[in-house]
């Protein structure tokens, strides 16, 4: 079945750690996205990418970096200068160009992050 | 950037019941999805509706675009049901494209007693 895997579910960083989260699709779809949720909170785009080797800042983006090597992957570091880490990451994807039908966001499970 | 209230904040029903919520956004838009994220915080895809109706099953929603508002009717509600359910659009004037980056509400919690 398509969809979109997430791993770790649930990470545990020390202080001045960088962890990285990973972010697999099997959708074909070519638009990757990483938002960020605290608790009660809606979601934040933390970076995005329309295309292999290149993706964009989104509202929250200091503290992480991201890469895109593959269509099917785009895994999201949370470095050292995010001062407050602990949350909830989810990753989504989504079809691009004129031919598609549906534009709709598929999501990951998610991965909890704590600071301990 | 684009604002986006969803109402009500939270909804108590019992089983069997019927509801509607409210997406408001304040510019136009080119995308527009409902999302359901169950307690465990799986986000499920409910409807793509920049515009018009669509239904599915017990679920039904209606965008008018014209007047920046969109709403989700639940009818005969079950206890699976409850969770958070956030509206997101994407603004017109951010591209020519349907696609990218989405603004989410702060999401209406739903819950559903037996």
């Amino acid at each position: 079945d398509g969809g979109i895997t997430q791993s770790p579910k649930y990470l545990f960083r020390k202080e001045g750690q960088n962890v990285t989260l990973s972010c697999e699709q099997n959708l074909n779809h070519d638009a990757m996205y990483w938002y960020r949720q605290d608790p009660g909170q809606g979601l934040r785009l933390i970076y995005y990418s329309q295309i292999v080797n290149d993706f964009q800042k989104g509202d929250i983006a200091e503290g992480y970096s991201v890469s895109r090597e593959k269509k099917e992957s785009f895994p999201l570091t949370v470095t050292s200068a995010q001062k407050n880490p602990t949350a909830f990451y989810l990753c989504a994807s989504s079809s691009l160009g004129a031919g598609a039908t549906n534009y709709g966001y598929t999501f990951g499970s998610g991965t909890r992050l704590t600071v301990v | 950037g684009i604002q986006v209230e969803q109402s009500p904040p939270d909804l108590i029903l019992q089983e069997g019941a019927n509801s509607t919520l409210r997406c408001n956004f304040s510019d136009s838009v080119n995308n527009l999805q409902w999302f359901h994220q169950n307690p465990w915080g799986q986000l499920i895809n409910l409807f793509y509706i920049p515009s018009g109706t669509k239904q599915n099953g017990r679920l039904s929603a209606t965008t008018v675009a014209t007047e920046r508002y969109s709403l989700l009717y639940i009818s005969s509600s079950q206890t699976t049901d409850s969770g958070v359910y956030f509206c997101a659009v994407r603004p017109l004037n951010a591209g020519g494209t349907s696609y990218g980056k989405l603004t989410f509400g702060q999401g209406t919690i739903l819950t559903v007693h037996p």
